[in-house]
């Protein structure tokens, strides 16, 4: 069963990089794309971008100038980094397991595994 | 890119009573859509994959139905559990994926 254990700073200054790494335990990590979502204050869900094992990436252009997601797969971790923050970026941040099942040939995507989430607030 | 629209934005039930939150695609995604129940200080959990397929673990009282644009959510007996906010995901796109505003479920 696959867990996801993530961590970072929690309280950055405006025009500073938000920095999180999330740990991919008790499975595999090839083989999946995995994912930062984010969610403002009493806001819905919003999807940053994606990587795979190999570092291949997918980015949610609106973000896509500050964004960056890296992976290392030695440790199966992969990292989100979002320059230039201001206080539109606080949010709770979440990494999550990406799964894709192909069924009468179309490649169906979902996020069936999720971490609990980092508190990111961007305050002067 | 693909809009994500969900009705109700809120609404107010009774233990045991029939649920249906509906989705809206701003163009056809097929049954690239996916349901998803969050509750207070917690992550979202999926539901429903596929528009139509139940995540394993999830009780049967929730389904999914749907295709190109217009999606429903359905739970057939509303348990003190489900009371929570439920979100719709599109996967359609090479955005990959677009969430709806949510669905506040609460109790009456």
């Amino acid at each position: 069963q696959v867990q996801l254990q993530q961590w970072g700073a929690g309280l950055l200054k405006p025009s500073e990089t938000l920095s999180l790494t999330c740990a991919v335990y008790g499975g595999s990590f090839s083989g999946y794309y995995w994912s930062w979502i984010r969610q403002p204050p009493g806001k819905g869900l919003e999807w940053i971008g994606e990587i795979n094992h190999s570092g291949s990436t997918n980015y949610n252009p609106s973000l896509k100038s500050r964004v960056t997601i890296s992976v290392d797969t030695s440790k199966n971790q992969f990292s989100l980094k979002l320059s230039s923050v201001t206080a539109a970026d606080t949010a709770v941040y979440y990494c999550a397991k990406i799964t894709s099942i192909a069924v009468a040939g179309k490649n169906y995507y979902y996020m069936d595994v999720w971490g609990k989430g980092t508190t990111v607030t961007v305050s002067s | 890119d693909i809009q994500m629209t969900q009705s109700p934005s809120s609404l107010s039930a009774s233990v045991g009573d029939r649920v249906t939150i509906t989705c809206r695609a701003s163009q056809s995604i097929s049954s690239y859509l996916n349901w998803y129940q969050q509750k207070p200080g917690k992550a979202p959990k999926l539901l429903i994959y596929a528009a139509s397929s139940l995540q394993s673990g999830v009780p049967s009282r929730f389904s999914g139905s749907g295709s190109g644009t217009d999606f429903t959510l359905t739970i057939s007996s509303l348990q003190p559990e489900d009371f929570a906010t439920y979100y719709c995901q599109q996967s359609y796109s090479t955005v990959r994926f677009t969430f709806g505003p949510g669905t506040k479920v609460d109790i009456k």
